[in-house]
């Protein structure tokens, strides 16, 4: 079946960048998913990338998409304490873009 | 211009009591998803719904939990006879189609579920 993988902890100083992986298996995922979850909260989006696309960039989020590796990765530059998080990759299919598949999540920590 | 609205965002329940959760969409969306998040895990995917219809329970336990997304009002989950075990975030969400390019799902703020 359909599998999601990230690594569970980065810790990185506040203004180094920070880089957040991401392994899927499944090759008719159309869309992949970057959310960030603080404490208690909710999920909010940060940015999403068609699979026809290899790169994505939006002011300081870069998500880089190597399809023949099943491989996504999300860039933070210039990190802050602000960006302390849980970060959840997913990916859906085309058939039902609605029904994402979620990783275990990657708690970010930064350090001041 | 409200987004997706779950209610309550906190619920305590003894076991063997029943959970209700509410979610109300964003306006015009006809699709609703319900997600599980168990403690320091990430979301899993429960149930698909359109309204009036399940399209897809695939990630529902087979007993005790239901969902129904009426014509009028907003999708409830049902948990029965609660146990521990359901102690969890449940996430709702909501699209304006269930395919094709340029869907985007919004996700609500989630309900605790804590059973004692």
């Amino acid at each position: 079946g359909e599998d999601v993988e990230q690594s569970l902890f980065l810790s990185v100083r506040e203004g180094d960048s920070s880089v957040i992986n991401c392994t899927y298996t499944d090759s008719s995922s159309t869309y992949l998913y970057w959310y960030k979850q603080e404490p208690g909260a909710g999920l909010q989006l940060l940015t999403y990338i068609f699979s026809n696309m290899d790169m994505k960039q939006d002011q300081r989020l870069t998500v880089l998409l190597n399809k023949k590796d099943k491989h996504l990765s999300l860039r933070i530059a210039d990190t802050q304490t602000g960006d302390s998080a849980i970060y959840f990759c997913a990916e859906s299919s085309s058939s039902n873009t609605g029904k994402l598949i979620f990783g275990q999540g990657t708690t970010l920590q930064v350090k001041p | 211009n409200a987004g997706v609205m779950q209610n309550p965002r906190h619920l305590v329940r003894r076991r063997g009591q029943e959970a209700r959760l509410r979610c109300s969409p964003v306006k015009g969306h006809s699709h609703v998803y319900w997600y599980r998040q168990l403690p320091e895990e990430g979301l899993k995917f429960m149930v698909y719904l359109q309204k009036e219809n399940i399209i897809d329970e695939s990630g529902m336990p087979k007993e005790r939990f239901s969902a129904e997304f009426p014509k009028e009002g907003p999708s409830i989950l049902r948990i029965q006879q609660v146990v521990r075990g359901d102690s969890a975030a449940y996430f709702c969400a909501s699209s304006p189609m269930g395919q094709g390019p340029g869907n985007t799902i919004y996700f609500g703020e989630g309900s605790w579920l804590t059973v004692v």
